[in-house]
């Protein structure tokens, strides 16, 4: 099935500047790659999501890209916020189940004021 | 519109109790599912459902029971607690690919 590896798995960073976080996926079948924010003690909300015909996407100051060849798609937060703080997990589908989300484990950011 | 709406928030039981964690949705989505949250390990997917009268297996099932009679219900039921289910516990629905969550339920299995 398929296996969805994240790194890091912390991050800290000072306001203002990047962050990406990295996340490798094994089923070559795989269409759909979605990023979930999870605040402290919040549900996972879908913050953006590529599917396999687009190398990038971007909304505002994220953006995710995706090398279908090497199988690992990215993160990038860009002017990062103290309210950028959170945990982020990166998911991918397995091989005819578009829904049964597979989820990385998860990169806890600290962005320092 | 509620959304994806769980209960109960919290939970203690004891090893070997039974109990059913409710979730609901307003959405008409046909797609639902339950994950389990634990430390380091991300989201593992229970069971699932692509819609009334039919569930599936996740990753991790054993020790989970679910049904879906209706579109909008999908409760997970825990046979006889152990230790090990301790865990936040996410319903999600689906619609085209796009996960909405519940608040999630903490259970504590003693």
């Amino acid at each position: 099935g398929e296996n969805v590896e994240q790194h890091p798995s912390t991050l800290s960073v000072q306001e203002g500047d990047s962050a990406v976080i990295k996340c490798t996926y094994s089923d070559s079948a795989s269409n759909y790659f979605p990023w979930y924010k999870q605040e402290l003690g919040k549900r996972p909300q879908l913050i953006i999501d590529i599917r396999s015909n687009v190398g990038e996407k971007k909304d505002q100051r994220i953006a995710v890209t995706l090398n279908k060849t090497a199988k690992h798609f990215s993160l990038h937060i860009t002017e990062t916020q103290p309210e950028d703080s959170a945990v982020y997990f990166c998911a991918a589908p397995p091989r005819g189940g578009s829904e049964k989300l597979v989820f990385g484990k998860g990169t806890k950011l600290t962005v320092n004021p | 519109n509620a959304g994806v709406t769980q209960t109960p928030k919290f939970q203690v039981l004891k090893t070997g109790q039974s109990m059913t964690l409710q979730c609901a949705q307003d959405m008409n989505h046909e797609y639902m599912s339950w994950y389990r949250q634990d430390p380091g390990m991300g989201l593992r997917l229970i069971h699932y459902s692509v819609g009334a009268g039919i569930t599936d297996q996740g990753e991790v099932p054993n020790g989970y029971n679910v049904s879906r009679s209706t579109t909008e219900d999908f409760p997970l039921r825990l046979l006889s607690a152990a230790p090990s289910q301790t865990s936040v516990y996410f319903c999600a629905s689906s619609n085209n690919e796009k996960l909405f969550f519940g608040s999630g339920t903490q259970l504590s299995v003693l």
